[in-house]
């Protein structure tokens, strides 16, 4: 059972190129979440998916694109890297239907140049 | 705009004290609130939660206090110890299901 699992860990963008976050559970829960935290604060949200094949806007949409592939995978799409969206990012999951304790991953270290 | 905030950025407390941290949240709406612990380099890690409906729940050495009046919330943690040293957040639903909102975080450290 290995939880929420991220990849990659790390990765350097260059302003303009595109990538794909991946991540997936194992845990069978309906929900899904990406957040990104910057230096010094907290964690804020950028999609959640409430269940496979739905997908919800959370603080921080723009330049962001999510797709819950099927009930085990959330991934996190920049189109067009900027330097704001040097971050870590971390995806989460839970039971859902009103049970929110999250699992995290360990996150993706992102810096974008 | 609805926000959850932190009365303290940073706390510091000798080993075997107890610790206080606090939390203000504005969105009434909000019935689900949570705290989770993040050690350096991790992702965040549950801690316990308390539904709109109580004032009070407990864990193992850790007790959270729901005021809703005031729109207040804090984590207790009894006999704090340097394992406890740690990033502590807390999180709300914003009574939106399934959509669970942070607060900056409190920076715990503890004196050996």
């Amino acid at each position: 059972n290995a939880g929420v699992t991220q990849t990659p860990k790390f990765q350097v963008l260059k302003t303009g190129q595109s990538m794909t976050l991946q991540c997936a559970q194992d845990m069978n829960h309906n929900s899904m979440y990406w957040y990104r935290q910057d230096p010094g604060m907290g964690l804020r949200l950028i999609y959640y998916s409430a269940s496979e094949g739905t997908t919800d806007k959370g603080e921080v949409p723009n330049g962001y694109n999510v797709s819950r592939l099927n009930k085990r995978e959330f991934s996190l799409r920049l189109e067009s890297a900027a330097p704001s969206q040097t971050s870590v990012y971390f995806c989460a999951s839970s039971t859902g239907g009103g049970y929110y304790e999250q699992y995290f991953g360990p996150g993706t270290r992102l810096t974008v140049t | 705009g609805e926000s959850v905030g932190l009365h303290l950025p940073t706390l510091s407390v000798q080993e075997g004290d107890n610790s206080i941290i606090n939390c203000a949240y504005s969105n009434s709406a909000s019935d689900y609130f949570i705290w989770y612990k993040q050690e350096s380099g991790k992702g965040p890690q549950f801690i316990i939660d308390i539904r709109s409906n109580m004032d009070k729940r407990q864990g193992q050495r850790v007790t959270v206090l729901l005021n809703k009046t005031v729109k207040h919330l804090s984590l207790q943690i009894a006999a704090t110890q340097p394992g406890d040293s740690a990033v502590y957040f807390c999180a709300e639903n914003k009574g939106s299901y399934d959509k669970v909102i942070f607060g900056p975080g409190t920076s715990l450290s503890v004196i050996p």
